[in-house]
C-alpha cells in the first residue's frame, strides 16, 4: 500500500502568508526525503530535499522539517506567492512504491494562493 | 536535448485500442522511469531502466503494460487493450545512474495525458 501520504488534499491561504503542507510516512527505514512542485500541464520539479539525520533544512523560502518520531514531514512556504500555486509532494526514498532503492511519492496536496 | 521530451502530449483513444507513449530522456542519463498519475492521486511507479541492466518492472499494473528502451535513450510505453481505467497522465523522468546523483536527479517530463473513452 501507500507508505507516503498527505493529510490534506487541498490547501487555501491568502497571498502574503506562511504555507504549511504536511506528509506522514510510514517507513521508519527511509533515510531521504524530497519535495516537488508540480505546476499544472508540468512534470514535478525539485524543491528541497532532507535526510534522515537532520531535523530541518532551508532553502529560499522554503523549509523542510523532519520529525523522525513521528514519521512526519512538511514544507513551509514563506510569503506565499501567486507563482507557489501547484501541487506539492512528499517523496520517500524506497518505501513500498519506488521500485527497488526508487522514490515513493504520496498523493500531493492542491496549494491554492488567495488574492 | 535540455529537457526530457514526451510526445504526444494529449492522447484520445478508444477502449480496446493499443497506445505508444514516447519518452526521449536527457543525454547522457542513463536511468529511466516511468510513473503513472490519475487524477487526485500521486506518481505511481511503473517500470525502471538503468543502463543495460533488466529493467524492474515491478511496478506494472497487468500484462497490458510494457515498456522497451532501445539503444539505451528513447523509451516506449506501450499499453495494450487499453481500458477507461488506463486514464491518466503517463510521467516519465531521467537520471544520472538512480541513488548516486544529488538530489536523486530526476528530471521529469511534462507527460503524456491519456483519455480512454
Amino acid at each position: 500500500g501507500e507508505s507516503v501520504g498527505l493529510h490534506l488534499p487541498t490547501l487555501s491561504v491568502q497571498e502574503g502568508d506562511n504555507s504549511i503542507i504536511n506528509c506522514a510516512y510510514s517507513n521508519s527505514a527511509s533515510d531521504y526525503f524530497i519535495w516537488y512542485k508540480q505546476e499544472s500541464g508540468k512534470g514535478p520539479q525539485f524543491i528541497i530535499d532532507i535526510r534522515s539525520n537532520m531535523d530541518k533544512r532551508q532553502g529560499q523560502r522554503v523549509t523542510v522539517l523532519l520529525n523522525k518520531t513521528v514519521k512526519h514531514l512538511s514544507l513551509q512556504i514563506a510569503a506565499t506567492q501567486p507563482g507557489d500555486s501547484a501541487v506539492y509532494f512528499c517523496a520517500e526514498k524506497g518505501g513500498s512504491g519506488g521500485g527497488a532503492d526508487g522514490l515513493t511519492f504520496g498523493k500531493g496536496t492542491h496549494l491554492i494562493i488567495q488574492p | 536535448g535540455a529537457g526530457v521530451s514526451q510526445s504526444p502530449s494529449n492522447k484520445v483513444t478508444e477502449k480496446g485500442k493499443d497506445v505508444e507513449l514516447r519518452c526521449d530522456p536527457i543525454s547522457g542519463h542513463t536511468a529511466l522511469y516511468w510513473y503513472r498519475q490519475s487524477l487526485g492521486q500521486g506518481l505511481e511507479f511503473l517500470i525502471y531502466f538503468q543502463g543495460n541492466s533488466a529493467p524492474d518492472k515491478s511496478g506494472l499494473p497487468s500484462d497490458r503494460f510494457s515498456a522497451e528502451r532501445t539503444g539505451g535513450s528513447v523509451s516506449t510505453l506501450t499499453i495494450q487493450r487499453t481500458q477507461q481505467e488506463d486514464s491518466a497522465v503517463y510521467l516519465c523522468a531521467s537520471s544520472l545512474r538512480r541513488g548516486q546523483a544529488k538530489n536523486y536527479g530526476y528530471t521529469f517530463g511534462s507527460g503524456t495525458r491519456l483519455t480512454v473513452v
